[in-house]
Order: structure tokens, then sequence, then C-alpha cells
């Protein structure tokens, strides 16, 4: 079955605290992604990647960073969190990169106190 | 920089009828142009991709029609059912042919009463 699984999908950390949020896909998709929702914002794209080693900033990339060293994986990692960094986070992957269906992650609810 | 306008308020609409949600663009006109559905607190779900030398795309009791000249794209649902209830959610590709940027709107939310 074609899926993209994050961890943990609920956590509740203090500001400053390292964390990272897994993200793992098993349809060798070369195409991953990043996103953010928050009420009256929409989803916002935070990273991509086109392929392993291949990553680029999206529209709301502050605090966070990538990393893509497989290709199915693609963490994202909060170095010092903050409370602006509440918020419910997608990963997706998808291939061919533009025309392909992208798959959504059932999303990660963060909350930094 | 590209942006996307969906009507932020719901549309309500009895079952049975046709809901017709509304996606404008601002700017250059995307190559694909998607839609998707969203259930509360579930990721978002691939409903249709349009590319931009279509007029119309259809996939069962859903049509999708792409106006390059009126930058805008229809999201029509048929017969529509309470099951049909959700977030719809229309989004593109930013930028140029080989961008990884994918920009959404804020979504319209859809009730269908039985």
């Amino acid at each position: 079955e074609a899926q993209v699984t994050q961890n943990p999908r609920y956590l509740i950390t203090v500001t400053g605290k390292k964390l990272t949020v897994t993200c793992s896909q098993n349809m060798n998709h070369e195409y991953m992604s990043w996103y953010r929702q928050d009420p009256g914002l929409g989803l916002r794209q935070i990273y991509y990647s086109m392929n392993v080693e291949v990553t680029d900033k999206g529209d709301v990339p502050e605090g966070y960073k990538v990393s893509r060293k497989e290709k199915r994986n693609f963490p994202l990692i909060l170095e010092s969190p903050s409370p602006n960094q509440t918020s419910l986070y997608f990963c997706a992957s998808s291939s061919p990169r533009q025309t392909g269906t992208i798959y959504f992650g059932e999303g990660s609810w963060l909350t930094v106190v | 920089s590209q942006k996307i306008e969906q009507n932020s308020e719901a549309l309500n609409i009895q079952e049975g009828k046709t809901a017709t949600l509304t996606c404008n663009y601002t700017n250059y006109s995307p190559a694909y142009l998607q839609w998707y559905r969203q259930d509360p607190g579930r990721g978002p779900v691939f409903l249709l991709l349009i590319r931009e030398n279509e007029k119309e795309k259809r996939k069962e009791r859903l049509k999708v029609t792409f106006d390059t000249t009126l930058k805008q794209s229809l999201f029509h649902i048929t017969a529509s059912q309470p099951a049909d209830s959700a977030t719809y959610l229309c989004a593109l590709w930013s930028g140029s042919s080989n961008t990884g940027k994918l920009i959404f709107g804020q979504g319209t939310t859809l009730q269908v009463k039985p």
C-alpha cells in the first residue's frame, strides 16, 4: 500500500528542546516536501527535496532544517522550537514531481510551550 | 509572487445539487493545477490534475475546468452527497517548469445537507 508515514503524530514539547519529525515513503518517489497548516493561513511549504542530497526552501523555512540522505526519508528538524512553530505538519511525496499524484502523510500535531 | 484565492466562506448546498467551487490565481498561468480534498485533522487527498492545454477534466462526479484567460479553475461536484462534505483545496506549482514549490489556496469548506 502506498504510504507516507510521519512520526510522531502528536507531540508537546518545550521551547528550545530540539526535535525531529520523521517522514518515510514506500513509493520510491524522488520528490518530497514538508508543509505546515495553520488556521486562516492554509498549507504553507517549508522545504522540499527534488532527490537525494537536493533540498531547497519553500515559503516558510525559518526555524527549520531538513536532510535527504536516503530516497525514502525526509526528516524535519526543529533545532530550537518556539511557540510560533506550534502547528499541524504534513509530509508529502510524488513522482513524477509535477504530474504525479501527491501523497500526504496523516499529519503531526506539534505544540511548543 | 504567485497567489491563489479560494472563497473562504463555507458553501452550503442541498444533497443532490451541484457544488461549484472557485480557484483564482494571480500572475502567470501554471502548467498544471490540482484539486485536493481534506477532512478535518487529516492529510489532503489528491483528486484531479488539469493541464493548461485542457479546458475540462472529469472523474466520476467531479469536473474541473481551467480558464487561463480568466486565471481561474472551477471545481464541480454533481449529485452531491453528505459524504462530499469536506474542505477542497486547489494548488499549483509556482515558478519555473523545474520548480519544486507547490502553493495551496486556503480552501473552501463544502457542507452538503441531506
